[in-house]
Order: C-alpha cells, then sequence, then structure tokens
C-alpha cells in the first residue's frame, strides 16, 4: 500500500515564523488527511482534504492538495512553541486503505 | 481529552509474562482501531473492529491477541513477547468503518518488553 512522504523529516523554527511542510505520494488518493502529535501522545486530527478540493483552512493551519503533482502541503502560520510536535499525512487510496507517513518534526523555539 | 481512553499508559513486561492493554471510546462510534507506532516507521496498522467483529487483521504475530466484547471496548492481549514489540499502542476508532474517516486517537500505552 502506498503511504505519504513527509518532507522535511525535522524542522526547526522561531516562534512567530511560519511553518511549511509537505507530503507526496505515488498514487490515486480519494482524501488525505494531516495529524498532530504531541511527544509521546496519541495523534490529534487537524484537517481532511478531498481530491477534489484544492486548499483548506483551519484557524492557522492551511492545507492544500495538488493532485497533478501528488503532493500536498500544511502550512501554520505564526507558529508557537506550543505548536511543537510532530506532523503526519494520512492517505486514503483508491484501494480504500488508509497510510501513515513517517512524519515531520516540527521544533518551535521562544 | 479524545473520548479515546487507554490503560495502562506505561507497560513493562518480561518476555514470559502475559499483560492487557484497555481501549474505552466514549464517542459511540461503531469501528476501533490498534495501532502500533515504532521509531522512525510509520504508523502500523494491526487490527481493525467493526461493530465487534474483526474486519482486519494485518498479519500481526499471534503473540498479539485483540478481544472486542463491545462497540466501546477493545482488547489487546499481548504474550510471550519480543524486545522487537516495545512500541507505542495506539488504540483508536471512527464512526464506522469507511476508509478515510476522520480517526480519534487514545494517548497510547508505552510497551517495554525486557
Amino acid at each position: 500500500s502506498q503511504q505519504g512522504e513527509e518532507d522535511p523529516q525535522a524542522l526547526s523554527i522561531q516562534e512567530g515564523e511560519n511553518a511549511t511542510m509537505n507530503c507526496s505520494y505515488k498514487t490515486s488518493i480519494n482524501n488525505l488527511q494531516w495529524y498532530r502529535q504531541n511527544s509521546g501522545r496519541g495523534l490529534v486530527h487537524l484537517i481532511l482534504i478531498r481530491s477534489n478540493e484544492r486548499e483548506k483552512h483551519s484557524g492557522r493551519l492551511r492545507v492544500t492538495l495538488d493532485t497533478s503533482k501528488k503532493s500536498s502541503s500544511l502550512l501554520i502560520t505564526a507558529s508557537r512553541a506550543a505548536d511543537t510536535a510532530s506532523y503526519f499525512c494520512a492517505l486514503t487510496g483508491t484501494a480504500s486503505k488508509l497510510t501513515f507517513g513517517t512524519g515531520t518534526r516540527l521544533q518551535v523555539t521562544l | 481529552e479524545t473520548g479515546v481512553t487507554q490503560t495502562p499508559r506505561h507497560l513493562v513486561m518480561g518476555m514470559t509474562n502475559k499483560k492487557s492493554l484497555k481501549c474505552e471510546q466514549h464517542l459511540g462510534h461503531n469501528a476501533m482501531y490498534w495501532y502500533k507506532q515504532s521509531a522512525k516507521k510509520p504508523l502500523e496498522l494491526m487490527f481493525v473492529y467493526s461493530l465487534e467483529e474483526r474486519v482486519e487483521n494485518n498479519s500481526v504475530p499471534s503473540r498479539f491477541s485483540p478481544e472486542c466484547p463491545n462497540s466501546s471496548h477493545l482488547f489487546l492481549h499481548l504474550h510471550t513477547l519480543q524486545p522487537e514489540d516495545s512500541a507505542l499502542y495506539l488504540c483508536a476508532s471512527s464512526p464506522d468503518r469507511v476508509v478515510g474517516n476522520t480517526i480519534y486517537f487514545g494517548e497510547g500505552s508505552w510497551l517495554t518488553v525486557v
């Protein structure tokens, strides 16, 4: 089954800056989700974008999806120290499997 | 508080022990899942239950035995584990088994096999 590959694997920024992380995949998808995981905790759903959507917003989060490039990006604007976490994309492929990537570790420093 | 509660949060067990992980969801969902998360590896789906029936078993060794007595509770029984089974075990639920639904995760149970 396919999984998304997040890029970069790790990202360190200062508070107030924007953080952008990307997810690339290889086959067709039905939808794509982004999840967040604080260290040693469970995953929390952030946003879902369907294959016929190009952009969605939720608070300081902006997700884009480019099905022609088979990629998605998650932008966190005006980052805060509390945004420090790992971020995962999860793909629902046409084979009806939900697969997670290995994540991007985001560190936001004061 | 996600509505999915896992106990214990931490467990250390010897290779000959028998222990169980417990999960309870308060969301009225019909599907429940066990995932394994190891360092630097993608999240691995282990088992899927829909309306208390196991619908998916992803080649998980028999030393892991799931049990779903009702749609709110899910157990993972552990027996004669190996050190490489040490990982974070995550329980999750979703409204139904439709793939692509939002998944609601518990806080996880950290398992160390010594």
